[in-house]
């Protein structure tokens, strides 16, 4: 069975403080997507990495895969309120997404 | 105009009851998706489908079934409501085969309550 893991599971941090949410698995995987769920929504989706060692920027979000896709990364800079959230990493090609990272940004 | 729109957004009914979960997406996706996601807020594949195919998650119960009037739509029949059917559901939808890789679009979900 494959597996997306997360860590941290929770995150509380200050408005301004940076952070990095990772997600990990023992497979390979051809792409990695990531989303956030705000309360009472689906998930949105953020950005896929698709080539091993890719970064890609949104703003003040970092995205990257890891070199033998089988991990990846969000690095948010300078939390905002609005970052406040829940984090998925997921492999849909695959049907599955990881356990999730509850973000909360305190003003 | 909405992507992938779910109803109804809340649903309470006693156990026992049957009920559905209509969604339509407006995208021109081939493949469309059933997830359930618990309090723990796992997202967990229900059923995959698209005009040639429906995989099941070989864990959902039976009671479950899936109805796909035309590719636009696919509905989610729940049969004899259980308690641990409440839940919050998303239905999604993407491109079929290597295009799922780009992710879905999910609808706002459906939170069921059984009483």
């Amino acid at each position: 069975t494959q597996l997306l893991e997360q860590s941290p599971q929770f995150l509380s941090i200050q408005e301004g403080e940076n952070l990095t949410v990772y997600c990990n698995s023992s497979s390979v995987f051809s792409s990695l997507q990531w989303y956030r769920q705000e309360p009472g929504e689906g998930p949105v989706l953020l950005v896929t990495v698709v080539t091993g060692g890719e970064v890609k920027k949104l703003k003040r979000l970092t995205f990257q895969f890891g070199d033998a896709r089988k991990d990846s990364s969000l690095h948010i800079t300078a939390a905002q309120p609005g970052d406040t959230g829940l984090y998925l990493c997921g492999a849909t090609n695959k049907l599955i997404f990881g356990t999730g990272t509850l973000l909360a940004v305190q003003p | 105009d909405t992507a992938v729109s779910q109803t109804p957004k809340y649903l309470v009914t006693q156990m026992g009851n049957d009920k559905s979960i209509k969604c339509e997406q407006n995208l021109g996706h081939d493949t469309m998706y059933w997830y359930k996601q618990d309090s723990k807020k796992f997202l967990k594949i229900m059923f995959s489908y698209n005009n040639k195919e429906l995989i099941i998650n070989e864990t959902v119960p039976n009671r479950f079934s899936p109805k796909s009037p035309d590719k636009a739509h696919l509905n989610l029949h729940i049969n004899s409501l259980e308690l641990g059917d409440s839940a919050v559901y998303f239905c999604a939808s993407s491109y079929p085969g290597t295009g799922a890789s780009y992710g879905y679009t999910f609808g706002s979900g459906t939170r069921l309550t059984v009483v």
